[in-house]
């Protein structure tokens, strides 16, 4: 199946800083699905990026897909506690998704 | 999650027991779809069922696992004969236009 790679694997953020943590594949992705999971939790669904250089925000979060559709990137500002958890990029083929490994990010207050 | 239901949330075996997985899909929803989380790993597809038939198991173990989605009642994934290695979060998911919505998951642990 479609190998996704996503770096780094854990991410530590002082509050208030951006990062960004980026996904991967050798091949073109189908769609592009970022999800977060918290600690003990389940994945929930933030974005679905279809097209060549889509460039999607919510508030604090950008995501972008690349023109090649062979990498997207989750860029996170001014990083809050609450942006704790693990994030995971997955390409959506027909019905499947593959995930990455995720991105495990904490926070320093 | 309100709208994937699954049970029980923990669910300890002992090595060589059965494990039954439940899940009710979304209001209205007639398929459900399986994917395993092993200690920090990402999900991995296990099954996807339609009520009363399997439509794609390709991520299914050959040995001892086996899924269900009767005309009524919860979808079912059952562990026989279960080893440490089955230790993980099963989780369930529904498929809306564009993400899925996945239910809060089982966390088996083989002891």
């Amino acid at each position: 199946g479609q190998q996704v790679m996503q770096i780094p694997q854990y991410q530590h953020v002082q509050e208030g800083e951006d990062f960004t943590t980026y996904c991967n594949s050798s091949t073109t992705l189908s769609n592009i699905q970022w999800y977060k999971q918290r600690p003990g939790g389940h994945p929930v669904f933030l974005i679905q990026l279809v097209k060549s250089g889509e460039v999607k925000k919510q508030k604090r979060l950008t995501f972008q897909f690349g023109e090649a559709k062979k990498n997207s990137s989750l860029h996170i500002t001014a990083t809050q506690t609450t942006d704790v958890g693990t994030y995971f990029c997955a390409d959506r083929n027909d019905y499947k998704l593959s995930f990455g490994a995720g991105t495990t990010v904490t926070v320093r207050a | 999650n309100a709208g994937v239901m699954q049970n029980p949330r923990h669910l300890v075996r002992r090595r060589g027991q059965e494990a039954r997985l439940r899940c009710s899909p979304m209001k209205g929803h007639s398929h459900v779809y399986w994917y395993r989380q092993l200690p920090e790993e990402g999900l991995k597809f296990m099954v996807y069922l339609q009520k009363e038939n399997i439509i794609d198991e390709s991520g299914m173990p050959k040995e001892r696992f086996s899924a269900e989605f009767p005309k009524e009642g919860p979808s079912i994934l059952r562990i026989q004969q279960v080893v440490r290695g089955d230790s993980a979060a099963y989780f369930c998911a529904s498929s809306l236009v564009d993400g899925y919505t996945f239910g809060s998951g089982t966390r088996l642990t083989v002891v």
